[in-house]
């Protein structure tokens, strides 16, 4: 298994240029979400999927969108970058809790994205 | 809504000696806890988690926590460091009823000296 797979490793964006950030999972798990790591602030969830066709917003949603047409991938998309939007992203994925107890979130390799 | 609290944004030990990361949090039920490691340019590592049952948890590499919930603390320790620890700690609590998601502490950056 791959786990959870993220691309592109890097990127830099001019400022109001869209873009995606792909991230794909092969693990079978029905939760998904995006965060953004900010030197100081963790990891603060962006948006998040507890399955197809289902998303939700986490804490810092803005200048985001998502969707969720298959279990397996979960892409973020930066509608008109700004330079606030520079950051580290991590996708993760999750089986879904069960009596009670909850899942471990496996967690990509990140993206780093610069917007100039 | 949750929130974690890590007081120490950077902790100098020597190689050999004890640690302890602290982590306190703000949760309205019994929360799930979690505790990951990032070395630099890397990804997130799963330490060690809380559920449910012993409050005291042990993980990879060494590394315990104790669930307290009088003080809403969930300490990281480690009785004897290593170089290869040197690294950025998180604590996070998970939102049950939330799909698992997870609230990041801010970070505590652990360097080991010689």
């Amino acid at each position: 298994n791959a786990g959870v797979t993220q691309t592109p490793k890097f990127q830099v964006l001019k400022t109001g240029q869209s873009m995606t950030l792909q991230c794909a999972q092969d693990m079978n798990h029905e939760y998904m979400s995006w965060y953004r790591q900010d030197p100081g602030m963790g990891l603060r969830l962006i948006h998040y999927s507890v399955g197809a066709g289902i998303t939700d917003q986490g804490e810092v949603p803005n200048g985001y969108n998502v969707s969720r047409s298959t279990t397996e991938d979960f892409p973020l998309r930066l509608l008109s970058a700004a330079p606030s939007q520079t950051s580290v992203y991590f996708c993760a994925s999750s089986y879904s809790a069960s009596g009670g107890a909850g899942g471990e979130q496996f967690f990509g390799p990140g993206t780093r994205l610069t917007v100039l | 809504a949750q929130s974690v609290t890590q007081p120490d944004i950077h902790i100098t030990v020597s190689e050999g000696a004890s640690l302890e990361l602290r982590c306190n949090y703000s949760y309205g039920a019994t929360p799930y806890l979690f505790w990951y490691v990032q070395s630099p340019g890397q990804g997130l590592q799963l330490l060690l988690k809380y559920f449910s049952g012993d409050t005291l948890v042990q993980g990879i590499k060494g590394f315990e926590a104790e669930f307290k919930r009088s003080q809403s603390s969930f300490n990281l320790r480690k009785p004897s460091v290593h170089w290869s620890d040197a690294a950025e700690y998180f604590c996070a609590v998970g939102a049950r009823n939330a799909g698992n998601m997870l609230t990041f502490g801010g970070g505590t950056r652990l360097m080991v000296k010689p």
